[in-house]
């Protein structure tokens, strides 16, 4: 298993474009998680998304957006892009459930988008 | 509303010394504690989580309730222990929160 994969690795985008980042979860995980990290801080829950429901929503406004796919696999959504969207945007995926182990976050490597 | 502090932004000791990194949290249920380590060029990754009770690569953290506490400790710092160390917290809602992280850095 190739671990959580996300595409792309870096990015480049202007003020108001739109951006689309992708993400696959290790198989077998049905949830998949959000963050972005800005430089010097810690990683910000962004979404939560479990069988294709969200499950939770952190304090981004409604440019942000996700949908996770049948397959698990999921996107995260950013339009109208400002400057401060600027970041390290990690996924995350977990089995999710009530087995031992099975809330542990496995992260991506995640993509860097810059907003010029 | 949950949050998660880390006072330190760097921490530095020799090889060799005992190292302790400082987590804070707040919130009103019943936390699960995590640490996670992102080594240079590398993703983040776990480390320990409270209710493991395990030691890894020699660090333990116990989580202190009365003092909603979860300090991380090492009794001997290696060098290759020279990290980002992130403190979260995973509420009943299934999300985590991340503390602001602390830079170890160990000198030989």
């Amino acid at each position: 298993d190739a671990g959580v994969t996300q595409s792309p690795t870096h990015l480049i985008k202007t003020r108001g474009q739109h951006v689309t980042l992708r993400c696959s979860p290790i198989s077998g995980h049905k949830s998949v998680s959000w963050y972005q990290q800005v430089l010097g801080q810690g990683p910000q829950f962004i979404f939560q998304y479990y069988e294709k429901e969200e499950r939770g929503r952190g304090n981004f406004p409604d440019r942000f957006s996700a949908r996770q796919f049948p397959n698990y696999s999921s996107e995260l959504n950013v339009n109208a892009l400002l400057l401060g969207d600027s970041a390290l945007y990690l996924c995350a995926s977990s089995r999710a459930g009530t087995i031992s182990g099975a809330n542990v976050l496995t992260f991506g490597a995640g993509s860097r988008l810059t907003v010029l | 509303a949950q949050r998660v502090t880390q006072p330190e932004k760097l921490l530095s000791v020799f090889k060799g010394a005992p190292v302790e990194l400082k987590c804070n949290y707040s919130y009103s249920g019943s936390p699960e504690l995590f640490w996670y380590v992102q080594y240079s060029r590398q993703r983040l990754q776990l480390l320990l989580r409270h209710i493991s009770r395990e030691s890894i690569k020699g660090f333990t953290a116990d989580l202190n309730k009365g003092e909603t506490s979860f300090h991380l400790k090492k009794p001997f710092a290696q060098e290759e222990d020279s990290a980002m160390y992130y403190c979260a917290l995973r509420s009943e809602g299934q999300n985590f929160v991340f503390g602001p992280g602390t830079r170890l850095s160990v000198l030989p």
